[in-house]
């Protein structure tokens, strides 16, 4: 059964990096027909897709977050990670990898398994 | 603001149907991209409930269901349950950002 887990900093200090893994159990991320990505949810507030990397290391960011975000993969340790430069308080929040089903149609993206998610707090 | 717009709540009694607009536009859902949805339960990761526009993964109640039309999808909840109370998101690809977007969520309410 294919399992996800976030690990990282719970804590960051604002203009430095954030820096998450997500490492994979039950199945390798060096596959194709699956991305894998990252959501995150500030406090209070929704859901946020921040990005997905392809094992071809094709990557899909969000608009919003380009300038400030890497998502790489490591095929020797069957994770993969976040980066996330320049931090301030609003990028406190939960973060979430995900496993993404490339699907048959162009760009379906849906999130099928998930990991349980790390709290990153932003701090001044 | 998401390019995807959700009703911030809906109520219904248990036993009820209740359903989930999200309305999308011609970058998105009219430019035929599929609409997923997640439940997202306080404290827990999101859980797929509907791909693809109507399809439910393995483990998802049929009481769950899926539809789009142009440029609007929706989400239908039958015989509503109080394990139902929770958070609903919409997403799907938009070629003006040129990545996935979720919907603005909506809080469902059993009475």
């Amino acid at each position: 059964q294919l399992q996800l887990q976030e690990s990282g900093p719970g804590l960051v200090k604002s203009s430095e990096t954030l820096s998450l893994t997500c490492s994979v159990s039950g199945g390798s991320i060096s596959t194709n027909n699956f991305y894998w990505g990252w959501v995150r949810q500030p406090p209070g507030k929704g859901l946020e897709w921040i990005g997905i990397i392809y094992y071809s290391g094709r990557t899909y960011y969000s608009p919003s977050l380009k300038s400030r975000v890497t998502i790489s993969l490591d095929t020797s340790h069957n994770q993969f990670s976040l980066r996330l430069t320049s931090v301030t308080a609003g990028d406190t929040g939960v973060y979430y990898c995900a496993r993404v089903d490339a699907g048959g149609t162009p760009n379906y993206f849906a999130m099928d398994v998930w990991g349980l998610g790390t709290t990153v707090t932003v701090s001044s | 603001q998401s390019v995807l717009t959700q009703p911030p709540s809906v109520s219904g009694a248990p036993g009820q149907r209740v359903t989930i607009s999200c309305t999308g536009s011609s970058s998105n859902f009219g430019a035929g991209y599929g609409v997923h949805w997640y439940q997202k339960l306080p404290g827990t990761a999101p859980k797929l409930l509907i791909c693809g526009d109507t399809s439910r993964p393995s483990g998802v109640p049929d009481r769950f269901s899926g539809s789009k039309s142009g440029t609007s999808a929706s989400l239908a909840i039958t015989g509503l349950q109080a394990e139902d109370e929770a958070e609903y998101y919409c997403q799907s690809y938009d070629n003006s950002l040129s990545g996935s977007v979720f919907g603005t969520g909506t809080k469902v309410n059993v009475l």
